[in-house]
């Protein structure tokens, strides 16, 4: 039972560089997120989707970019690497917002550290 | 806007004291509450929530939590803290059932002293 499965793992990337992280999760959730975590900062949502197709920035979009073209996965990417998007990057998925029929529920990834130089 | 603020960024216990985490949030109407859990080099886990059924919500691992709309607070509690409790431990917040966003605090790391 996979659940989240985020690649790559690891990155180190030089300045102007572009990568795509990676997100499938195999719950057949709707609701897909990319959060940055940094320290003292907890984790701060860049973009989401709430369906196949969709996608709708969060509270630090800028520099990222994301897609979701099958249901299963979600796409984080960065065109143009700034040493600012240092950090631990999180996907995570949800079955539906909290409330009565759903359990609103939040399953993370391990994440993925990206170093960018 | 809703935001959720977490008192505290590090704190120590002895094993076997009461572990108490704050959470104060803010929100103009009821809001879903959740606390999270991240183990070293992992991603998180959900601990408990709080969906308006019950005011106090029994988490994982002897973890519970007391939503407090007077105080707009939702702490939580271990009566007895383990060694394997040691982690970072996030509250969260939703809004309502039109939200598709969960806002996270700043987290708090516990640790458990022999």
């Amino acid at each position: 039972n996979a659940g989240v499965t985020q690649t790559p793992k690891f990155r180190v990337l030089k300045t102007g560089q572009s990568m795509t992280l990676l997100c499938a999760q195999d719950m057949n959730h709707e609701y897909m997120y990319w959060y940055r975590q940094d320290p003292g900062m907890g984790l701060r949502l860049i973009h989401y989707s709430v369906g196949e197709g969709t996608t709708a920035k969060g509270e630090v979009p800028d520099g990222y970019n994301v897609s979701r073209l099958k249901k299963q996965n979600f796409l984080l990417g960065l065109e143009s690497a700034a040493p600012s998007q240092t950090s631990v990057y999180f996907c995570a998925s949800s079955d539906g917002l909290a409330g009565f029929a759903n359990t609103g529920e939040l399953f993370f990834g391990e994440g993925s550290r990206l170093t960018v130089l | 806007a809703q935001s959720v603020t977490q008192l505290g960024s590090h704190v120590s216990v002895s094993e076997g004291a009461l572990v108490l985490l704050r959470c104060n949030y803010s929100s103009s109407v009821p809001p879903y509450l959740f606390w999270y859990v991240q183990y070293p080099n992992q991603g998180l886990q959900l601990l408990l929530k709080y969906t308006s059924a019950a005011t106090l919500v029994k988490g994982i691992n002897g973890f519970e939590a007391e939503f407090k709309k007077s105080e707009t607070s939702f702490h939580l509690t271990k009566p007895s803290a383990h060694m394997s409790d040691a982690a970072e431990y996030f509250c969260a917040v939703s809004v309502g059932s039109g939200t598709y966003k969960y806002i996270f605090g700043t987290g708090t790391r516990l640790k458990v002293l022999a």
